[in-house]
């Protein structure tokens, strides 16, 4: 079973603070994922990686940065969190080739004041 | 660009009832389908995807979904529902490329009562 594991779990801050989000897979997937969730919006890709070192752009990621430094860490990082940035936000991983199943995180919910 | 729409947000059934959730998709080239599922609190868990094949996949906890490419469908359908298949249900496409990136619907929340 692969294990996505996120923290922290819950985090509170105010506008114009600084967030990093952190994910950690231990299944030797190559490929890593950031989403927010939103009510009536679905999942959401922020960012992407298919390796150490490596950082594909999603479809909203405007305002957040991410970095992934191993294979098994991806860091989702808001320098200047805004309201609008409130939300439920995923990790998931994958072996990447299209199609393959994504394995979740827990999830962090982000609450910016 | 690929989307992916699930038109019914709510859906209540009773225990024991059947249930179909439905997705349909857009999408030029070739795809995967797949349904997530995810319980309150939780993170999204696989159920079952379609690339090629026969178009009807099985599931786990008896589920199934069907491909239909003259409806660009994918629906998902239980025979007999149980309280605890109480979770939202994305329905998601991903090209057939190397990112494995996914794209999802917005969900549809089943609510099954006793």
């Amino acid at each position: 079973e692969a294990a996505v594991t996120q923290s922290p779990r819950n985090k509170v801050t105010v506008t114009g603070g600084n967030v990093t989000l952190s994910c950690r897979q231990t299944n030797s997937h190559n490929y890593m994922y950031w989403y927010r969730q939103d009510t009536g919006h679905g999942l959401r890709l922020i960012h992407y990686s298919y390796g150490a070192g490596n950082l594909q752009i999603g479809d909203v990621p405007d305002g957040y940065k991410a970095t992934r430094t191993t294979q098994e860490d991806f860091f989702l990082l808001l320098e200047l969190a805004s309201p609008s940035q409130t939300s439920l936000y995923f990790c998931a991983s994958s072996e990447g080739t299209g199609g393959d199943t994504q394995y979740f995180g827990p999830g962090t919910r982000l609450l910016v004041l | 660009t690929q989307t992916v729409s699930q038109s019914d947000a709510h859906v209540t059934v009773f225990e024991g009832d059947s249930v179909e959730l439905r997705c349909n998709y857009s999408y030029g080239g070739s795809i995967y389908l797949s349904w997530y599922i995810q319980h309150h609190g939780h993170g999204l868990q696989f159920l079952l995807k379609y690339y090629s094949g026969n178009p009807v996949v099985q599931g786990v906890n008896g589920f199934e979904a069907e491909f239909s490419k003259s409806d660009s469908s994918f629906h998902l359908r239980k025979a007999s529902v149980h309280w605890s298949d109480s979770a939202v249900y994305f329905c998601a496409v991903s090209a057939h490329t190397n990112t494995g990136k996914l794209t999802f619907g917005d969900g549809t929340v089943l609510t099954v009562k006793p």
